[in-house]
Order: C-alpha cells, then sequence, then structure tokens
C-alpha cells in the first residue's frame, strides 16, 4: 500500500527564517514519483515539483530546495528566508508512474508572521 | 493560457437535495480528475478520466455519485441525494498525459446543511 505522512501539523515562523517541511512516504513501487503543492488560503493547489525515484539529487529554485532521500523514504522541503506569502498548506503527494493517482499526506499549515 | 475552470465556487444545499458540479480542463488535456479533500485532509481521487472514459472510479460513491464526460473534454460530477457528510471541497485537475504533473482548479466547496 502507498502512504505519505507529513507529521507537522502546523509550523509558525517569523519571516526570514528559514523552515523545513518534512515528508515520508511508504510504496513497494520501485519506480514512483514524489510531488509537492501549495494550497493557500484561496484553495487552489498550486504545483511545486515532481521528483522521479531514480533522480535522488537534491533541487534548488529560488528560495525553495527539496532533499529526496531514498534510504529514509523522505522528501522533504525547505523555505530559505520564508515570506508572508509562503503561508499555505503544503501537501506533498506519491504516485505509481502507471497508475497516475495521487496519493496526498495530511498537509502542513505554515504560517509566517511579519 | 486558463487553468483549470471550476463551478460553482461555493455551494450551499439542504440535505437529500441534488447538486452538480462543473469542470472545464486546460486545452488538450486529455485526462481529468475529481478529487474530494475533506476539511483538514489531504485530497483523495475519486475519478480519472482519459478523454471520455472513466478509466478509475473505484473511489467514487456511486449509490449516490455519478460523474460524466462528453465529448472528452469538460466532466459534471453529481451527488444525488447529498449527505450531510458530503460537505467538503471537490477539485478537478487534468494533465496533459499520464504521469505529467497536474494543474488544479480552485475547487467548489459544498456544505450540505
Amino acid at each position: 500500500a502507498q502512504k505519505v505522512t507529513q507529521a507537522q501539523t502546523e509550523i509558525s515562523v517569523v519571516e526570514k527564517e528559514d523552515v523545513t517541511l518534512d515528508c515520508v512516504y511508504e510504496t513497494r513501487d520501485t519506480t514512483y514519483y514524489l510531488f509537492w503543492y501549495k494550497q493557500p488560503p484561496s484553495g487552489e493547489l498550486v504545483f511545486l515539483i515532481r521528483r522521479n525515484s531514480f533522480d535522488e539529487q537534491n533541487e534548488i529554485s529560488g528560495r525553495y530546495s527539496w532533499n529526496f532521500q531514498k534510504s529514509t523514504s523522505s522528501f522533504n522541503f525547505t523555505i530559505t528566508a520564508s515570506q508572508v506569502v509562503d503561508s499555505a498548506v503544503y501537501f506533498c503527494a506519491l504516485s505509481g508512474v502507471n497508475t497516475d493517482k495521487l496519493i496526498f499526506g495530511t498537509g502542513t499549515r505554515l504560517q509566517v508572521f511579519p | 493560457e486558463a487553468g483549470v475552470v471550476q463551478s460553482p465556487r461555493y455551494k450551499i444545499i439542504e440535505k437529500k437535495q441534488p447538486v452538480a458540479f462543473w469542470c472545464n480542463p486546460i486545452s488538450g488535456h486529455n485526462t481529468l480528475y475529481w478529487y474530494l479533500q475533506n476539511l483538514g485532509q489531504g485530497p483523495e481521487l475519486l475519478i480519472r478520466y482519459e478523454n471520455e472514459e472513466a478509466v478509475d472510479d473505484s473511489q467514487l460513491p456511486k449509490d449516490r455519485f455519478s460523474a460524466e464526460r462528453l465529448k472528452g473534454v469538460d466532466s459534471t460530477l453529481k451527488i444525488q441525494p447529498a449527505e450531510l457528510g458530503d460537505s467538503a471541497v471537490y477539485l478537478c485537475a487534468s494533465s496533459l498525459r499520464t504521469g505529467d504533473g497536474y494543474t488544479f482548479g480552485s475547487g467548489t466547496r459544498l456544505t450540505v446543511v
């Protein structure tokens, strides 16, 4: 069975702090995709990143970075120098290569205070 | 390019009434999904379409839920009759092909009273 665990329900930081959102997954597939989505108060899920299970290179995009470690089944997301606009619920998700069905975690609510 | 468009944005109905949600995917996207998001939870897949064909509807409660995607473009999700527990956000998404990242719409927030 596939499962995604986001143990942090809510995180509060002050602007300019760095913050890491944890994601641990379970799957029996040897090939799979991992995703992060952002859900601002408007409700729309905004795609942030997709990572193939064969690619364990860390990725950086501006203030965002992702650390994929297959050995610990983790795909953590770090926001550097957080801003108020980063306040949202962040979801980690998993899909098999063939099923295309996204399995979401329960999300982490990030609040960034000025 | 317009994103995935859903309507209505909000809907309040009394229990036992029918309700329908509409989704217009991104032009050219053959794959369409309906997800259900309960409060404080991640979305869960209800149904996936490849063009007009429902290829995965195993999570759709077929006693009261139905969906269609005529002509492989727009899709409608219906609940009849609605129950209090159906109060949730119904999200539509589309992708160009299997394995691509989805694009989600803003969702329809349903409240059943």
